[in-house]
């Protein structure tokens, strides 16, 4: 079956502006996370939707959002992009979070100019 | 205190031995524990689970897990040079997995 597609894979944005982030997830999967990931910081959390929820969140500013629609396909939305930001983001996904694992995707690799 | 540590590496065996990773972790809501690797510029891939006190054998990957001591290890047997990559230990707080640093193996032949 596919696994996680998120795109895109790479994206270039400037200072200041805002990004949006696609992930699908893996069919029949309801439990969505978004992660950043840094070689100073290693793997943070940012968020996990749950049936359209939002289950769990992170220690990120505001700026970082996120949403999942009714098919279980999230988005996430940073605004006001900084250079801190530039990071690989990766979306990973569940059938519900708690009683299997997560697969991740390839994820995007986000560079903030 | 980070809320997950692994030992830290890098760390070197010779093909054919046993590889043993190490992960302690802080809170004690987490049921399920995951190990992933995570092969140079590529994304982490889920290779365990663990969910009760005990051991686990998958294979050449063993897990165990001692909730009491807040405690989980990888045991990777007849190591090989395709083992070599950063391990992660994911403890599961409900749907929000706290990632430790990793701990980078490497086999050599």
């Amino acid at each position: 079956k596919a696994g996680v597609t998120q795109t895109p894979r790479y994206l270039i944005k400037t200072r200041g502006q805002q990004v949006t982030l696609s992930c699908s997830p893996i069919s029949g999967h309801r439990s969505v996370s978004w992660y950043q990931q840094t070689p100073g910081q290693g793997l943070q959390f940012l968020f996990e939707y749950f049936s359209e929820t939002q289950r769990n969140k992170g220690n990120f500013p505001g700026r970082f959002s996120g949403r999942q629609f009714s098919n279980s396909r999230s988005e996430m939305n940073v605004s006001t992009l900084e250079l801190g930001d530039s990071a690989l983001y990766l979306c990973a996904s569940s059938w519900d979070g708690t009683s299997d694992g997560y697969t991740f995707g390839s994820g995007t690799r986000l560079t903030v100019v | 205190q980070k809320e997950v540590e692994q030992n830290s590496g890098p760390l070197s065996v010779p093909e054919g031995a046993i590889a043993s990773l190490n992960c302690t972790y802080s809170d004690r809501v987490s049921q399920s524990f995951f190990w992933y690797r995570q092969y140079s510029g590529k994304s982490p891939e889920l290779i365990m689970s663990i969910y009760s006190n005990g051991d686990k054998e998958d294979g050449r990957f063993t897990a165990q897990l001692n909730k009491a001591s807040q405690y989980v290890s990888l045991l990777i047997r007849d190591s090989q040079p395709s083992d070599s990559a950063t391990y992660l230990c994911a403890p599961n707080q409900g749907g929000k997995l706290i990632f430790g640093q990793g701990t980078e193996l490497s086999v050599k032949p």
